[in-house]
């Protein structure tokens, strides 16, 4: 199967610690897009890239969060001194650049601070 | 600001019987709404979408939606449910320019009883 693959599927982690995210699209999909997703709630978008740039951001996206695309393939999302707040199911998708408005979603990361 | 209710945290129904799940929507403009499914241990998939024409859209797994301009709805039905159709179903709407960047609502969980 060469849908979205997501790594770690979970972690768990300190407060204060920092964890990183990765996200493997589809191959041919340009854009990639990261959501977050809490208990009881749909997931809200964080950030999206076209190729390597970074297109939007989400305020959600505080400082502590970064996310790289280096080369237009694979994305990681970087959570710098987790708080429990953080804790969340952290999503990944792609789509292809002529955009029918589907995206194709990971399975997801789940991160759990303590 | 565009957003999206989905008025039932939770609806259980009997296998074979008929559903309908409701999204309500705010938004000034013509919206590009969507439903998506999210399988425990899946990813999130599209089941079906409206961006003009027909009202009524016919998705896979034999779903289909009707949108309503005039209620601000895009409801989601099916005649005949199965207990495969188990899962947590999520109203959306595209928020800015960016076809990717969706909206979410909060989800209605399904539940089959055989």
């Amino acid at each position: 199967d060469t849908g979205v693959s997501q790594n770690p599927r979970h972690k768990i982690t300190k407060r204060g610690q920092n964890v990183t995210f990765r996200c493997d699209p589809i191959s041919e999909h340009n854009r990639l897009y990261w959501y977050r997703q809490t208990l009881g709630q749909g997931p809200e978008f964080l950030t999206y890239f076209q190729n390597e740039a970074q297109l939007e951001k989400s305020r959600l996206l505080s400082d502590r969060f970064s996310a790289e695309r280096p080369k237009g393939s694979f994305s990681t999302l970087e959570i710098q001194r987790t708080e429990q707040g953080d804790s969340a199911m952290y999503l990944c998708a792609s789509s292809l650049g002529v955009n029918t408005g589907e995206l194709f979603f990971g399975e997801g990361s789940r991160l759990t601070v303590l | 600001a565009q957003s999206v209710t989905q008025p039932d945290i939770h609806i259980t129904v009997s296998e074979g019987a008929s559903l309908e799940l409701r999204c309500n929507y705010s938004y000034g403009a013509t919206p590009y709404l969507f439903w998506y499914v999210q399988s425990p241990g899946q990813g999130l998939q599209l089941l079906l979408k409206y961006f003009s024409g027909d009202t009524l859209v016919q998705g896979i797994k034999g779903f289909e939606a009707e949108f309503k301009r005039s209620q601000s709805s895009f409801n989601l039905r099916k005649p005949s449910v199965h207990w495969s159709d188990a899962a947590e179903y999520f109203c959306a709407v595209v928020r800015g320019s960016t076809l990717g960047r969706l909206y979410f609502g909060r989800g209605t969980q399904l539940t089959v009883w055989p």
